[in-house]
């Protein structure tokens, strides 16, 4: 079964940083292209960030709103993705989605979705 | 960034009604867009990517259409199980940006 698992989530203060985890059975990271995705609490889906596959030197691509803040990484031996977020803001509150853009010919789908880890920053 | 608008917010309609759901690109997206389909507490699901092409394993009553900067999406007939929050994503240019969201209630 092709799964994707987050981790790392919980409580952290303002200004403080965290790693999340997202980790991959069932399918190959390196060919995929992978993104963030985050929702605050009652509201609508944000696009966060975007790393591209091997090939294209896992280069990556963010929102406006956490550009220099979060910075995405990829361990090959792990099948892992990360999100390493520093100088957290309560409005990076959110649930964070690990997702896989599954979209044929440069078509963008996100056909598969990690179960979601919680981040609230608040002192 | 291109902006997204999504209407209506949300609606409610009865058990085998169609419904349509539009998304609005403050520019010429091209067919540079997918939905999604949200239900409470759970990761959102792919419908359609490409403006019109249905994802494997969703179920025929659910269509897309449109390009350039006028998208809309069609439950052909509405179940209980259509009931669920719907968003639109555009991917032709960074940032990637999702509608505001269209919450679908059951009469």
């Amino acid at each position: 079964e092709v799964q994707l698992v987050e981790s790392g989530g919980g409580l952290v203060q303002p200004g403080g940083s965290l790693r999340l985890s997202c980790t991959a059975s069932g399918l190959t990271l390196s060919d995929q292209y992978m993104d963030w995705v985050r929702q605050a609490p009652g509201k609508g889906l944000e696009w966060v960030g975007r790393s591209r596959i091997k090939a294209k030197n896992y280069t990556t691509e963010y929102a406006a709103s956490v550009r220099g803040r979060f910075t995405i990484s990829r361990d090959e031996s792990k099948n892992s993705l990360y999100l390493q977020m520093t100088g957290l803001k309560s409005e990076d509150t959110a649930v964070y989605y690990c997702v896989r853009d599954g979209g044929k010919l440069g078509a963008t789908a996100f056909d598969i979705w990690g179960q979601g880890t919680m981040i609230t920053v608040s002192s | 960034a291109i902006q997204m608008t999504q209407s209506p917010s949300s609606l409610s309609a009865s058990v085998g009604d169609r419904v349509t759901i539009t998304c609005r690109a403050s520019q010429d997206i091209r067919t540079d867009l997918s939905w999604y389909q949200q239900k409470p507490g759970k990761a959102p699901k792919v419908l359609i990517y490409a403006a019109s092409t249905l994802q494997n394993g969703v179920p025929s009553k659910f269509s897309g259409s449109g390009s350039g900067t006028h998208f809309s999406l069609t439950i052909s007939s509405l179940q209980p199980e259509d009931s669920a929050t719907y968003y639109c994503l555009q991917d032709d240019g960074y940032p990637l940006t999702f509608g505001g969201g269209t919450k679908v209630e059951i009469k």
